[in-house]
């Protein structure tokens, strides 16, 4: 399972509504990647989290998303009031050290928006 | 900041055929260079890395090669076989990016029968 899982796997919710995305990576893994991926289009990235920090979310949209890695626990993609453009698979990835380049895949949820 | 293009955005070649599928990118401190292969409803998965220390690399069927000077890469899949058939995307990364991968836009793959 490349050392991270997601859930859940699948998501449904109404406009309006909350959706919590959960990554776990494997203990030790400090460093957590979240990207959206639309249907049949690339990788955007979205926020770059360590443990308890907030490298970088640039990619994150302003409003209605957040994220958080807190010291226990997995970290959190939060989007309130969802609407239909927020359907997408949403991946996260680990990288095993800091100062190491590769990424490995969660599983990734896909969410979709009624 | 890092820009990396991908090109063809979609390639499909017959079964036994070679492929190839390059990208460009335009960081000269972009030092490590992987390709991701994603197959349809799948996570995308890690199938072969460069580092900018090597020319080329190679993993039975799949080889890519580093162009430093002209800062661009590329995938070779030989003898192609119909589990190939994915999206596979680039990415490149350096230490000034704070290790982050920045993503090519991918191609699609084909392989016809």
């Amino acid at each position: 399972n490349a050392g991270v899982m997601q859930n859940p796997r699948h998501l449904v919710r109404r406009r309006g509504q909350e959706a919590r995305l959960r990554c776990s990576p494997m203990k030790g893994h400090s460093h957590v990647y979240w990207y959206r991926q639309l249907p049949e289009e690339g990788l955007k990235f979205m926020v770059y989290l360590q443990k308890e920090n907030i490298i970088d979310e640039s990619g994150m949209p302003k409003e209605r998303f957040s994220a958080e890695f807190p010291k226990e626990g997995p970290s959190i993609l939060r989007i309130q009031q969802v609407v239909r453009g927020d359907s997408a698979a949403y991946f996260c990835a680990i990288t095993p050290l800091q100062g190491h380049n590769e990424q490995f895949f969660g599983p990734g949820t896909r969410l979709t928006v009624l | 900041g890092e820009n990396v293009e991908q090109h063809p955005s979609t390639l499909s070649v017959q079964e036994g055929d070679s492929a190839v599928i390059k990208c460009t990118y335009s960081d000269s401190a972009s030092n490590y260079f992987p390709w991701y292969k994603q197959e349809l409803g799948k996570r995308p998965q890690l199938i072969i890395d460069i580092r900018s220390n090597v020319g080329e690399k190679k993993d039975q069927r799949i080889a890519v090669t580093l162009n430093k000077t002209a800062k661009h890469f590329s995938l070779h899949i030989t003898e192609t076989q119909p589990e190939d058939s994915a999206v596979y995307f680039c990415a490149a990364s350096s230490m000034d990016s704070n290790y982050q991968l920045i993503w090519g836009a991918g191609t699609k793959l084909i392989i016809k029968p």
